[in-house]
């Protein structure tokens, strides 16, 4: 499994675009890049998913260049909801494997 | 559709005392996975099944036993709680797909205290 180095912490203010970068050098071909969002006292939630390029949904966007070997998770104009922890997974489900999340980027928001 | 619910939410055991964490999902889901979160933490795997009738070892297997009987569910045993298992324990569910990384539905944990 390809092993994800991601910052511990992060601060930021209402309204700011927030830029969390994951690196994975090893990521192999068959590969997918996958975020979550844990609030406090809850499980985590899927964000976004991708495989190379560009990816953008009603929450965030994911940038994967073109050796794949980072990705930079993107959320525009945050605000204090999404103080949260943010997970950075990387891999396949192909066959009788599962992805193990690391510890994570803790996201502050400040007003 | 209730989503993936964990059963209790709070519990707190003795030293040596036995239990049962019950998770349930009512989406039809192929894959079943147990993690536990310690503060401050990430998720680690415990167990995981890819379908009924299988289960198969994750990160942190010891200490715990895993089973699943019917697709909808999928138990977590602890025979015999030390306190380096007070913990959150968290279940999650996925579909399958041909390629991709199937997203994961977390249920919303159980909260547990071996004293």
């Amino acid at each position: 499994l390809a092993k994800t180095t991601q910052p511990i912490s992060m601060d930021s203010y209402e309204g700011q675009e927030v830029n969390i970068t994951c690196s994975h050098n090893n990521i192999a071909t068959n590969d997918y890049i996958t975020w979550y969002q844990q609030f406090p006292s809850q499980g985590p939630r899927f964000i976004i998913q991708g495989y190379k390029t560009k990816v953008t949904n009603e929450v965030a966007s994911l940038f994967i260049p073109a050796d794949r070997k980072s990705s930079t998770l993107s959320l525009p104009r945050v605000s204090l909801s999404d103080t949260a922890v943010y997970y950075c997974l990387v891999g396949a489900y192909t066959g009788r494997r599962a992805l193990t999340f690391g510890s994570g980027t803790r996201l502050q928001v400040q007003p | 559709n209730a989503g993936v619910t964990q059963t209790p939410k709070f519990r707190v055991l003795k030293t040596g005392q036995s239990m049962t964490l019950l998770c349930a999902q009512d989406m039809n889901h192929e894959y079943m996975y147990w993690y536990r979160q310690d503060p401050g933490m990430g998720l680690r795997l415990i167990h995981y099944s890819v379908g009924e009738g299988t289960t198969a070892k994750g990160e942190v297997p010891d200490g715990y036993n895993v089973s699943r009987l019917k697709k909808q569910n999928f138990l977590l045993g602890l025979e015999s709680a030390a306190p380096s298992q007070t913990s959150v324990y968290f279940c999650a569910s996925s579909y399958t797909r041909d390629r991709g990384v199937y997203e994961q539905y977390f249920g919303p944990g159980t909260r547990l205290t071996v004293t």
